[in-house]
């Protein structure tokens, strides 16, 4: 068990659908990160939070968003889902801006 | 940009030892890490490099060569629970982690 803890485990939802995933972050780490992992792929990075800052971003469409809240947990907002979307959303945290992460079981999103 | 480069699949039998290899194109280099992922589980760290030279730790290793853009991941004494799949990231800029697309590992008896 990393300390990270996602929800939900699992979703499944219709194309067009808007969901939330939810990410709570090891005690004490300040640094939120989220990766899509599709089918056969490797992680890619979609954007990272430090203390409630957006710190950095990577290949994150302009479809999805993300929040880091004052409690330090985050929220991944994925809007006007297309099939290409069905993929593991993972989060990570990590205590300070580099460092090793640690990554929740992740969220399986599948969309019909 | 970054890219890196590593194997798609190794296999090995129980016991053996495997090099899973990892090349890397990148700017601002800050190191090179491993992360082991069993079957869509969350993905586990295992190493970082950030000089050259070979990080020991238990059965793996991890070897790094700044001027090559080169690292690999040693396993020895190869166990049925080591199939995974084994992934090098990146550590670049100010913050962001790039994995590769990741190394299927089979462990045969």
């Amino acid at each position: 068990d990393s300390g990270v803890t996602q929800t939900p485990k699992h979703l499944i939802t219709a194309t067009g659908q808007r969901v939330t995933l939810r990410c709570s972050p090891r005690s004490g780490d300040l640094s939120v990160y989220w990766y899509q992992q599709s089918l056969d792929q490797g992680l890619q990075f979609l954007i990272q939070y430090y203390n409630g800052e957006e710190r950095a971003k990577g290949n994150i469409l302009e479809r999805f968003s993300a929040q880091q809240f004052p409690d330090l947990h985050s929220e991944l907002n994925l809007s006007s889902l297309e099939l290409g979307d069905s993929a593991l959303y993972f989060c990570a945290s990590s205590v300070e801006v580099i460092g090793e992460l640690f990554f929740g079981e992740g969220s399986r999103l599948t969309v019909l | 940009g970054q890219s890196l480069e590593q194997p798609s699949e190794v296999t090995a039998v129980e016991g053996a030892i495997v090099q899973i290899n990892c090349t890397y194109q990148t700017s601002g280099f800050y190191g090179l890490s491993w992360y082991q992922q069993h079957d869509g589980g969350a993905p586990t760290f295992l190493s970082y490099n950030g000089l050259d030279g070979l990080e020991e730790t238990g059965r793996f290793s991890s070897f790094l060569s700044r001027s090559d853009s080169y690292g690999y991941l040693l396993l020895q004494e190869l166990q049925m629970k080591d199939s995974a799949s084994y992934f090098c990231a990146v550590k670049s800029g100010y913050s962001t982690l790039t994995f590769g697309k990741g190394t299927m590992l089979l462990v045969s008896p």
